[in-house]
C-alpha cells in the first residue's frame, strides 16, 4: 500500500518550453502533497506544498508563476515548470499523505528533468 | 528553526559489518516526528521509520535499528551485518506533528549520509 506514481520519469525539453509533471496517490488519498527538488548529491528542498482545492502554498524564494501546482483531486498532483531553463534542470520528487495517519509522507519515484 | 544534521557525508564499510548512521536534531517544538528514509540509486524515497516525540523507546526491525535519545536530541539509526544492497543514501527527517492543520506538515531533511557497502 502507500504507493505513489510520478510521470514521466525523465523528461528532456528546450529552453523556454513547458514542462508538466503528474504525481498520483494510486492506493490512497491525499488531502495534501509536496514537491521537492533536489540537486545532484544534495539534500531535499521542499518548493511547495499543495492541497487538494487550495491554493499552493509555497517556501521563501520559490517562483509560484514559474513553478505552477494544481491539486485537481485526492489522488493528483501536477507541477508545471513555466519556460524551463538549463537552471531549472533538477530531480523533481513528489509525497504524498494518507488521509488517516497523516503524518507520514510517501514519495514518488522521482522526475529527472534536463533543460537543453 | 527546525534543523536536522547528518554529520556523516559519506561510510564505506565492508559486508556484514555494523553500522551506525548519526542524526541530531533541533525543533523548539515539544511534539514532532522523526522519520528515516532510503534513496538507493533509483532515486525513490523508502520510507523506513517513524517516531513521535513521546515515544522513546528503541526500535528494532530485522537487521535494523533506531536508537532515539531526547536528551541529546538523537535518533541514530544502526544496521546490523551490513549487506551490498543496503548501500544508498539515507536521510533523517524532522516534522512538527501537524497541529495547525490537523494534518501532515512538511518535513525538514538533513543532507544525508551515502553508505556504501563494499562486498
Amino acid at each position: 500500500g502507500a504507493v505513489v506514481s510520478q510521470h514521466p520519469s525523465w523528461v528532456i525539453c528546450k529552453s523556454g518550453t513547458s514542462v508538466k509533471i503528474e504525481c498520483r496517490s494510486l492506493d490512497f488519498q491525499a488531502t495534501t502533497m509536496f514537491w521537492y527538488r533536489q540537486f545532484p548529491k544534495q539534500s531535499l528542498m521542499l518548493m511547495a506544498t499543495s492541497n487538494e482545492g487550495s491554493k499552493a502554498t509555497y517556501e521563501q524564494g520559490v517562483e509560484k508563476d514559474k513553478f505552477l501546482i494544481n491539486h485537481a483531486s485526492l489522488t493528483l498532483s501536477t507541477l508545471t515548470v513555466t519556460s524551463a531553463h538549463p537552471e531549472d534542470s533538477s530531480f523533481y520528487i513528489c509525497s504524498a499523505s494518507p488521509l488517516a495517519g497523516a503524518d507520514t509522507q510517501y514519495f514518488g519515484p522521482g522526475t529527472r528533468l534536463t533543460v537543453l | 528553526a527546525q534543523k536536522v544534521t547528518q554529520a556523516q557525508t559519506e561510510i564505506s564499510v565492508v559486508e556484514k559489518e555494523d553500522v551506525t548512521l548519526d542524526c541530531v536534531y533541533e525543533t523548539r517544538d515539544t511534539t514532532y516526528y522523526l522519520f528515516w528514509y532510503k534513496q538507493p540509486p533509483s532515486g525513490e524515497l523508502v520510507f523506513l521509520i517513524r517516531r513521535n516525540s513521546f515515544d522513546e523507546q528503541n526500535e528494532i526491525s530485522g537487521r535494523y535499528s533506531w536508537n532515539f535519545q531526547k536528551s541529546t536530541s538523537s535518533f541514530n539509526f544502526t544496521i546490523t551485518a551490513s549487506q551490498v544492497v543496503d548501500s544508498a543514501v539515507y536521510f533523517c527527517a524532522l516534522s512538527d506533528y501537524g497541529i495547525t492543520q490537523g494534518g501532515s506538515e512538511k518535513l525538514v531533511f538533513g543532507k544525508g549520509t551515502k553508505l556504501t557497502v563494499n562486498p
